[in-house]
């Protein structure tokens, strides 16, 4: 089974809908992570959390929240989906400081159209 | 200025050659330097972290560290059509709250 799982895998939505994006991971990682993807701009930073009270704003926060359900589970939601949303999300997790913990391991991702 | 900076390319080599990605990085206190091959459509995997100054070798690839010119570079060698791929450098930014800041990545294409 893999470590990070995202639901859904594909989601057609149309403006002004609230979207919700789900994260799981069996990796006992504390800390989560949410990026969109779009061509050519590479990862961009939504929210993060380091553990479950935890939870901060990253590069590309507006129009989004987050949810940290439990050490396992970090839930991304588009209050009014807006069509300049349509990108590739992904989550990813990474262990507590260290040598190496830094690395992050991410989902498969969620591929997200905004009509 | 981009934080993390990559030629996106693309960049074409022939099965068998070398093949060189280059990432430029502003803040001179980062410490740790990783890279990550994303085929298309599916999620960044990591090839290799490398935090101290020098060469460090996996396999066909090696990663390339130089702090005093701020720049980290991954070669691959004996390149394979399977390696065509973007390749993402991370780096994570002193005082970033251990958050990686990524480039924009490289389109490595390998003929046959």
């Amino acid at each position: 089974d893999a470590d990070v799982t995202q639901t859904p895998r594909n989601r057609i939505t149309k403006t002004g809908k609230r979207i919700m994006l789900e994260c799981s991971q069996t990796k006992g990682h504390d800390r989560m992570y949410w990026y969109r993807q779009d061509p050519g701009l590479g990862l961009r930073l939504i929210y993060y959390s380091f553990d479950v009270k935890d939870i901060n704003k990253g590069e590309i926060s507006d129009g989004y929240s987050v949810s940290r359900q439990a050490q396992a589970k970090f839930s991304l939601s588009l209050e009014s989906a807006i069509p300049n949303q349509t990108a590739l999300y992904f989550c990813a997790t990474s262990d507590l400081p260290g040598a190496g913990a830094d690395t992050q391991y991410f989902g498969p991702g969620t591929r997200l159209t905004v009509l | 200025q981009k934080e993390v900076e990559q030629n996106s390319g693309p960049l074409s080599v022939p099965e068998g050659a070398i093949a060189s990605l280059n990432c430029t990085y502003s803040d001179r206190g980062s410490q740790s330097f990783f890279w990550y091959r994303q085929y298309s459509g599916k999620s960044p995997e990591l090839i290799m972290f490398i935090y101290s100054n020098g060469d460090k070798e996996d396999g066909r690839f090696t990663a390339q560290l130089n702090k005093a010119s701020q720049y980290v570079s991954l070669l691959i060698r004996d390149s394979q059509p399977s390696d065509s791929a973007t390749y993402l450098c991370a780096v994570l930014l002193s005082g970033s709250a251990r958050q990686l800041t990524f480039g924009s990545g490289t389109q490595l294409t390998v003929l046959p």
